[in-house]
């Protein structure tokens, strides 16, 4: 299976602020990796398709970069409700894997 | 608008088995693959099992091999997952995802006696 290694793992920051986080996949994943929020006790909510698709719905300070193996999410003006987990999945390989997860919080 | 609604966790005994489901509204159903993904206490999320639209083509991760099923019934809008053998460390809580996009909010299942 692909690995999935994502940092940070706790970031701490203030309503907003720029913040990125990353997700470096164990070989290339051709650009399928999506991004997702989860908050405690809701459902995971897909952000971000395939690098840089933006989910209908989802505002435009979250955006997506990358390739090969190296990809970053980034909330550009981070907003109160933007506290949350992140996460990364890959699905260019079956299985999907999933990065461990990046919990942002209120600084 | 995409509403995944997952039930039948719980406590069971080492050994023992639970079915869950998850009922689906909001989109065709038949047209999906589905799957379910499980996060353990502390731990990652890591995939689980993951069916076809049609229920023709079924994938698990080895860990769960030969003791779970995964299977759908497209006339109710329902995916189910059979766990059989259970042991402690299928301790999670199991989401049904539409592959990739849409998840419920899951349920916990607690294997312990």
């Amino acid at each position: 299976d692909i690995q999935m290694t994502q940092s940070p793992s706790f970031l701490s920051a203030s309503v907003g602020d720029r913040v990125t986080i990353n997700c470096k996949a164990s070989q290339n994943i051709n650009k399928y990796l999506n991004w997702y929020q989860q908050k405690l006790g809701e459902a995971p909510k897909r952000l971000i398709y395939n690098t840089n698709n933006l989910q209908t719905g989802i505002p435009s300070r979250f955006s997506g970069s990358g390739s090969g193996t190296d990809y970053t999410l980034t909330i550009s003006s981070l907003q109160p409700e933007d506290f949350a987990t992140y996460f990364c999945l890959q699905h260019n390989s079956f299985p999907g894997t999933f990065g461990a997860g990046t919990k942002l919080e209120l600084k | 608008e995409v509403q995944l609604v997952e039930s039948g966790g719980g406590l069971v005994q080492p050994g023992r088995s639970m079915k869950l489901s998850c009922a689906a509204s909001g989109f065709t159903f038949s047209n999906y693959g589905m799957a379910w993904v499980r996060q353990a206490p502390t731990k990652g999320l890591e995939w689980v099992a993951t069916i076809s639209y049609d229920g023709s083509s079924t994938y698990y991760r080895d860990s769960v091999k030969g003791r779970f099923t995964i299977s759908r019934d497209n006339a109710k809008s329902t995916l189910y997952l059979q766990m059989n053998s259970l042991r402690s460390e299928d301790t999670a809580t199991y989401y049904c995802t539409r592959v990739t996009d849409y998840w419920g909010q899951g349920v916990m299942v607690t294997v312990s006696s």
